[in-house]
């Protein structure tokens, strides 16, 4: 699977959109990209993935540049629960099973 | 809520003692999996279980057992742990193949 580079941390304001971006520039044609994220003291939480198409769910949307080479994650309004970390992956379908996951994005959503 | 369920909660255990960690889920999911995640880092992949069978070991030490008795619970056993085994163990669930996977909120275990 490509690997993913995603900033360290970031912090957002309350109510604001969040954007969460990461790079996977050796992504494979029929790879997908995932995203995960986990509060404190939670198991990680499915957000969304896409293949090549902007993908829009009641969490969160995600936008894949045209090469496919990057995407953001879009928190539309972001809210203190939204503190967590974020992690980007990227998954080939033949990958069976295997999440792979990176040291993701620390996201700290302040008042 | 999480619709995964691990037990217990919090464990902490001896270097010689034997005990077992559970995982429940009832929707459906024919593929489970056991992670660990040390403080601070993301979850490694442990075991994956499809259909009931064991498809993936990532190398892990024979005291970690892994047994899936049914659809919808799976089991870690443990024996004769080090120190260094003290982690979250993180069990998760999955429509089979590439599906998105749906995660418990993990056995905290402390090794003493």
């Amino acid at each position: 699977d490509a690997k993913t580079t995603q900033p360290t941390s970031m912090d957002c304001a309350e109510g604001r959109a969040a954007n969460l971006p990461c790079n996977h520039s050796t992504i494979s044609g029929n790879e997908y990209v995932y995203w995960y994220r986990q509060i404190h003291s939670q198991g990680p939480q499915y957000i969304i993935h896409g293949l090549k198409n902007n993908e829009t769910n009641e969490m969160a949307s995600l936008i894949i540049t045209e090469d496919r080479k990057s995407s953001t994650l879009i928190l539309p309004h972001a809210t203190l629960r939204d503190t967590a970390v974020y992690y980007c992956i990227v998954r080939a379908l033949s990958n069976d099973y295997k999440l792979s996951f990176g040291a993701g994005t620390t996201v700290t959503v302040r008042a | 809520d999480t619709e995964v369920t691990q037990t217990p909660k919090h464990l902490v255990m001896g270097m010689t003692n034997k005990k077992s960690l559970k995982c429940e889920q009832h929707m459906g999911h024919r593929a489970m999996y056991w992670y660990k995640q040390k403080a601070k880092k993301p979850p490694e992949l442990m075991f994956v279980y499809s259909y009931e069978k064991l498809s993936i070991n990532e190398s892990v030490p024979s005291r970690f057992s892994p047994e899936c008795p049914n659809s919808s619970l799976l089991n870690l056993h443990l024996h004769a742990l080090q120190p260094e085994d003290s982690a979250l163990y993180l069990c998760a669930s999955s429509q089979v193949r590439a599906q998105p996977q749906h995660f418990g909120d993990g056995t905290r275990l402390s090794i003493l």
